[in-house]
């Protein structure tokens, strides 16, 4: 099985700040079987990006995925007030898929 | 619109069954790659099964022999039949729709279903 590491696990940042997430996994993936989902407090989660770096339909361009092998990132360029929330990464290169544990990106 | 709703949870006790369902509108479950996920209280996402549209299902190994997939295309809903139910498995449950087969990056969740196992 593959294990998604995600850090930081908080990320205390201000509305207008760029924030950075990683995504580690224990062994190489294509980018192209890596996702990344938001999910807000009693939502279900929700697409953002799909093989790495490809945004989801309505996803702003303010979110971008990046990544290759086994570091895999999500920057979200400058955070607005909707953008602090939980995110995940996901791979689906390897059976079974795998979630990593989320990163908080929360108002510092 | 495209949208999934789940129905079915609820308190059990170990040791008892829960049927879960998932009925969509907006598209066809019968020619999609569904999935069950769950999220324990505070934790997570975990993968639990898939169905395939050819009929192919695959279980994560904790719920092997325990949780049955399937569906029922002239309802178009999705289900998850849960038996032998353990603390372990109380969790917020989503159906979700997988792109693809290869590709199963999840692009439409529901808004989920509680599970609550505990005597």
């Amino acid at each position: 099985e593959i294990v998604l590491t995600q850090s930081p696990g908080t990320l205390s940042l201000s509305p207008g700040e760029r924030a950075t997430l990683s995504c580690r996994a224990s062994q190489s993936i294509s980018s192209i079987y890596l996702a990344w989902y938001q999910q807000k407090p009693g939502q279900s989660p929700r697409l953002l990006i799909y093989g790495a770096s490809s945004r989801a339909t309505g996803i702003p361009d303010r979110f971008s995925g990046s990544g290759s092998g086994r570091d895999f990132t999500l920057t979200i360029s400058r955070l607005e007030p909707e953008d602090f929330a939980v995110y995940f990464c996901q791979q689906y290169g390897g059976s079974p898929q795998t979630f990593g544990q989320g990163t908080k990106v929360e108002i510092k | 619109e495209v949208q999934m709703v789940e129905t079915g949870g609820g308190l059990i006790q170990p040791g008892g069954s829960l049927r879960l369902s998932c009925a969509a509108s907006g598209f066809a479950v019968s020619s999609s790659y569904m999935n069950w996920v769950r999220q324990a209280p505070g934790k997570g996402l975990e993968w639990v099964s898939i169905l395939y549209s050819g009929g192919s299902t695959y279980y994560t190994d904790s719920v092997k022999g325990r949780f049955t997939i399937s569906r029922d295309d002239s309802k178009n809903t999705l289900y998850l039949q849960m038996n032998s139910l353990r603390a372990e498995d109380t969790a917020v449950y989503y159906c979700t729709r997988a792109y693809s087969w290869n590709y199963a990056y999840m692009d439409v969740w529901g808004k989920g279903t509680t599970v609550t196992v505990s005597s």
